[in-house]
């Protein structure tokens, strides 16, 4: 993939975890603002965050985007049970060509 | 409610070529662009094809421009992936996305429950 991810990453209830995504020296400069989705097992991805940092309405606020040069982060506050999921960035090309690209994905678990 | 429901999924065999289908409801559809995105089993997520809300722009990923092609009837709310030339590596579960945002922040809000092309000899 283009856009780099943790294989997994765990954390105990309660705690904040961060996801990364990261892009070659010059995707995440060259792609646009980055989105996040969240899948559980035999269902379709949900969008989380779009936008680099925005969160559609019904998503809860203990998810967070950020975006930081090459780097775009996924947060995730309080970590509940429900939370253990795979997680996906999405980065989209601009410019002329339109293009999209996934990250590998991410597979969070709560201990 | 905004809906997705794709078809036309199946076994085929390798250089064989198979149509899938998207029936969208719950929203204006010319207002929307629509993606394609797959899935191998056990594997992440794929672009695979984009079209505009027009229908004037489409565009690919490498991995199947040339082979596969994206469409979209208004008339019957309806989009297309025609999908020739077909390779093992094209097993996956084939989701329609509907293409949200303005540029260039753009995102996929809605996505269907995906149907799955098998590539098997």
């Amino acid at each position: 993939s283009a856009l780099t991810q943790p294989a997994s990453v765990s954390g105990s209830p309660g705690q904040s975890i961060t996801l990364s995504c990261t892009g070659a020296s010059s995707d995440v400069g060259t792609y646009k603002h980055v989105s996040w989705y969240q899948q559980y097992p035999d269902t379709a991805p949900k969008l989380l965050i779009y936008g680099d940092d925005r969160r559609p309405s019904g998503v809860s606020d203990r998810f967070s985007g950020s975006k930081s040069g090459n780097t775009a982060s996924l947060t995730i506050s309080g970590l509940q049970a429900e939370d253990e999921a795979d997680y996906y960035c999405c980065a989209f090309s601009g410019g002329e060509t339109f293009l999209w690209v996934f990250g590998g994905g991410t597979k969070v678990t709560v201990l | 409610e905004v809906q997705l429901v794709e078809s036309g999924g199946g076994v085929v065999r390798p250089g064989g070529s198979l149509r899938l289908s998207c029936a969208a409801s719950g929203y204006i559809f010319d207002d929307y662009g629509v993606h394609w995105v797959r899935q191998a089993p056990g594997k992440g997520l794929e672009w695979v094809s984009s079209i505009n809300h027009i229908g004037d722009r489409a565009t690919y990923a490498d991995s199947v421009r040339g082979r596969f092609t994206i469409s979209r009837d208004s008339a019957k709310k309806s989009l297309y992936l025609q999908m020739n030339s077909l390779r093992a590596e094209d097993t996956a579960f084939y989701y329609c996305v509907r293409w949200s945002g303005n540029y260039p922040i753009y995102f996929f809000d809605y996505w269907g429950q995906g149907t799955l092309v098998i590539v098997s000899s």
